[in-house]
């Protein structure tokens, strides 16, 4: 079931451009992560949300910026793309205590 | 801090036998333990937890996982594996005092032959 949206689903676009990847979630979840990830390879946790108007860098460091202007969207921004930002971005929420962390499909990104 | 360990990176199986995946993990308090899934070109996808009280969790798609706090691992079973198992698999823990962030193993890839 998709309670975690994430557009696109690919994205092929040139070196130097400005590009905005889309997170929407409709369960109220105040938790949000962004990880990058390469194809069948581990999981890099690059901004964290604990709710509005608050975000945090992750573990990898990233050139990406984030907002949460609102519960339920947690936009990611590249300023200007390279090549170096080619991976797949994963966006994830969660509700509160014990509960899992519900994935969205994923952004593939290349950068040509 | 927390960390997984998934010590393989491959696991090969023949369908109809049992499956293990293996999770070890380190947190200062007490875990919170999950198991994902992920298929091709999609996102992860959660099949169980262990929060407290029976070691034994079941889950998703006939899995089990079994929660052994002396050797603080975490293994990933099925008693009769099949060819749609074959994907990549991820472990997590949280700690019980920790907020926000979970910690995910680097995954293991397990391939169901017919």
């Amino acid at each position: 079931e998709a309670d975690i949206y994430q557009t696109p689903r690919y994205l092929v676009i040139g070196t130097g451009k400005k590009i905005t990847l889309e997170c929407s979630q409709t369960m109220g979840h105040d938790k949000m992560y962004w990880y990058q990830q390469d194809p069948g390879m581990e999981l890099h946790l690059i901004h964290y949300s604990y709710g509005v108007n608050s975000t945090e860098k992750g573990d990898l460091s990233s050139e990406s910026t984030v907002s949460r202007i609102r519960t339920e969207h947690f936009p990611l921004t590249l300023e200007s793309a390279r090549p170096s930002h080619t991976s797949q971005y994963l966006c994830a929420s969660r509700g509160t205590g014990n509960q899992p962390q519900h994935f969205g499909d994923g952004t593939r990104l290349s950068i040509l | 801090a927390q960390s997984v360990a998934q010590p393989e990176d491959q696991v090969n199986v023949a369908e109809g036998n049992p499956l293990t995946v293996k999770c070890t993990y380190s947190v200062s308090g007490n875990p919170y333990l999950f198991w994902y899934v992920q298929y091709p070109n999609r996102g992860l996808q959660f099949l169980l937890k262990y929060i407290t009280g029976d070691n034994l969790v079941k889950g998703s798609y006939g899995f089990e996982a079994e929660f052994n706090k002396s050797q603080t691992s975490f293994h990933l079973k099925k008693p009769s594996a099949l060819v749609s198992d074959s994907a990549l698999y991820f472990c997590a823990v949280r700690d019980m005092t920790n907020a926000g962030k979970s910690t995910f193993g680097d995954g293991t890839t397990l391939t169901v032959k017919p």
